[in-house]
């Protein structure tokens, strides 16, 4: 069982290129969520998804997509990545809502633009 | 709109000291209020919650109670350890909004040997 994971740990773009995040989760969790983490700012909701072929936008979501088009498995992806989307990234799940949920979250991602 | 808002850190105190982390929250409706902890390097991961007034949570000799007449939920250890030091997040879930969680900006903790 290995809870959330990410995939890369680490990444370096330039300005203009594009890339894909993973996230995976085994625990059959309906729900799951993109942060941004940045200094001072606490985490950020990025984009998440209430099931298999949702998603729906967070408080931070210009310059990126996402997709779930499996149920355990969220993308996140940067089209055209900026400097301002230098951040660590976490991916978190939980199980369908209900009154006091705990979010699983992930190692996340560092990404650095140039 | 929800928010929660915890005191700045970085908070540094010695080993076996206590405690006190405050949070305080603006909610309409009745939020569920947590604690999650991000140690070094990792993700965050949670400590303790309380789902409705006057719950307590306790994990790990932390505890906090959800205390609606105040709005806080603050955080307390009796004895910290060396291996407390991390950042924590106090955080509430909103019933209105797909139950998303809204954290604060956290609060780094350094104990010292």
């Amino acid at each position: 069982n290995a809870g959330v994971t990410q995939t890369p740990k680490f990444r370096v773009l330039k300005t203009g290129q594009s890339m894909t995040l993973l996230c995976a989760q085994d625990m059959n969790h309906e729900y799951m969520y993109w942060y941004r983490q940045d200094p001072g700012m606490g985490l950020r909701l990025i984009h998440y998804s209430v099931g298999e072929g949702t998603t729906a936008k967070g408080e931070v979501p210009d310059g990126y997509n996402v997709s779930r088009l499996k149920k355990q498995n969220f993308l996140l992806g940067l089209e055209s990545a900026a400097p301002s989307q230098t951040s660590v990234y976490f991916c978190a799940s939980s199980s369908h809502q209900a009154q006091g949920y705990e979010q699983y979250f992930g190692p996340g991602t560092r990404l650095t633009v140039t | 709109g929800n928010s929660v808002t915890q005191m700045e850190g970085p908070v540094t105190l010695s080993e076996e000291a206590f405690l006190t982390i405050n949070c305080t929250y603006t909610a309409t409706g009745y939020p569920s209020l947590f604690w999650y902890v991000q140690y070094p390097g990792e993700g965050l991961q949670l400590l303790l919650k309380a789902t409705k007034a006057d719950d307590k949570g306790s994990n790990k000799g932390f505890e906090a109670t959800y205390r609606k007449e105040t709005t806080s939920f603050h955080l307390e250890k009796g004895s910290v350890q060396v291996s407390d030091s991390a950042v924590y997040f106090c955080a509430l879930s909103d019933p209105n909004r797909d139950d998303k969680i809204i954290f604060g900006k956290g609060t780094r903790l350094h104990i010292l040997p």
